[in-house]
């Protein structure tokens, strides 16, 4: 069955970059869910998308933004990179009329330097 | 206080053996709940939604007791490949998503 799938699966960048993170939901998966998840830690949730359009935001910094497109795939955009923003970045996506099940990608491992 | 909260463990138990992992919640407006397996770095996944009449998967268990505000989940016959962290989430109808317990270890041995 097809998955979620995350690009790139890992990252480097320096201080005070940007990164560009990519997912793509299930098929017939409307809604998608972004969360990092730090050394130790469990995952925290940072925003989320429901056709389109921004529908919870949780502790995301405000260096960060996203959207979903209209093939629902998602960006998570973070600028002025920090060494804190190291982490697992998951997202993950749920069916049409089930927001309650998430199925989560491979992740995309950042690391700022 | 987390708003979801668990025992980290590790939980170290032999091959065959009933291990249960338990889970607290603090926000009595959840509605609804599931057990996720994660292994070292890898994404979490879906083992099982948990409801209030309780739901078996093979030799897995959940519970849901939402007078004491907490969930369960018991592992029977465990396996060498059961070795995981193992987290508890809820998802709150007012806010689209799910808050997550901090995980608990399980180490299965010979």
């Amino acid at each position: 069955a097809a998955g979620v799938i995350q690009s790139p699966r890992h990252l480097i960048k320096e201080k005070r970059e940007t990164a560009t993170l990519k997912c793509y939901p299930i098929p017939r998966h409307d809604t998608v869910y972004w969360y990092q998840q730090g050394p130790g830690q469990d995952p925290q949730f940072l925003i989320s998308f429901y056709e389109k359009m921004q529908s919870d935001k949780g502790s995301i910094p405000d260096r960060f933004s996203a959207q979903q497109f209209s093939d629902y795939h998602s960006e998570l955009n973070m600028s002025s990179l920090e060494l804190g923003d190291s982490a697992l970045y998951f997202c993950a996506s749920s069916p049409r009329g089930n927001s309650y099940e998430q199925y989560f990608g491979p992740g995309t491992r950042l690391t700022v330097t | 206080r987390k708003e979801v909260e668990q025992d980290p463990g590790p939980f170290n138990v032999p091959e065959g053996a009933t291990v249960a992992f338990n889970c607290t919640y603090s926000n009595s407006a959840s509605q609804s709940f599931f057990w996720y397996r994660q292994d070292c770095r890898k994404e979490p996944k879906l083992l099982m939604s948990v409801y209030s009449s309780g739901n078996e998967d093979g030799r897995f268990t959940a519970q849901l007791n939402r007078a004491s505000q907490y969930i369960s989940l018991l592992i029977r016959d465990s396996k060498l490949s059961d070795s995981a962290t193992y987290l508890c989430a809820v998802f709150t109808g007012t806010a689209s998503k799910l808050t997550f317990g901090t995980g608990t270890r399980l180490q299965v041995t010979l």
